[in-house]
């Protein structure tokens, strides 16, 4: 399974755009990207995947490098209601959860 | 609210207690999982099931018994658990369990273990 690294956290002012960044550089070839994210007393919540292309939905954007070592999740106007832990992971049959990226998000 | 429901949402047992958590969805969905999370950690993999059966298993120690009657419903039974299996227990579900099926999680039980 290919092992994620993503910052402990990170800060961001209300109505301003996240970029949180990913790196799973032993990530196979058949491996998507998945994130999710998890607010306090409530189980994670998918966000968006993906494979080699850029992708967006109504929640967010990913752009998954060239190479397929990294990955940014981007929030495009950040809200108070987006605080909360996001995970990134590459799954490949079995979705395993990294560390985790605690976003904090200022009024 | 999720499409997953968890009950009991909270769970309180002794250590020679029998008990069982149950999940629930009506997505069709084919598999299901049970995660473990610690406070202020991951969630951890515990089981999933593939269309009914065992898929996989990541070693967990034989207390947690799971089950999956039918495509609707997983169940984790517990029995004989320790102070330390203290957590929140998550079941997920997603259409198959393939590269691409995002998982839907339900809120968790949250257990502990006197």
């Amino acid at each position: 399974d290919a092992k994620t690294t993503q910052p402990n956290s990170m800060e961001s002012n209300e109505e301003e755009p996240v970029h949180l960044p990913c790196n799973h550089s032993t990530i196979s070839g058949t491996d998507y990207i998945h994130w999710y994210r998890q607010l306090p007393s409530q189980g994670p919540e998918y966000v968006i995947h993906g494979l080699t292309s850029n992708v967006n939905n109504r929640m967010a954007s990913l752009a998954i490098a060239e190479d397929r070592k990294s990955s940014t999740l981007i929030l495009h106007r950040a809200t108070l209601r987006d605080a909360a832990v996001y995970y990134c992971t590459a799954k490949a049959g079995k979705l395993i959860f990294g560390q985790g990226t605690t976003l904090q998000v200022k009024p | 609210d999720t499409e997953v429901t968890q009950t009991p949402k909270h769970l309180v047992m002794g250590m020679t207690n029998k008990k069982s958590l149950k999940c629930e969805q009506h997505m069709g969905h084919r598999a299901m999982y049970w995660y473990k999370q610690k406070a202020k950690k991951p969630p951890e993999l515990m089981f999933v099931y593939s269309y009914e059966k065992l898929s996989i298993n990541e070693s967990v120690p034989s207390r947690f018994s799971p089950e999956c009657p039918n495509s609707s419903l997983l169940n984790l039974h517990l029995h004989a658990l320790q102070p330390e299996d203290s957590a929140l227990y998550l079941c997920a579900s997603s259409q198959v369990q393939g590269l691409q099926s995002p998982l839907h999680f339900g809120n968790g039980t949250r257990l502990t273990v006197t």
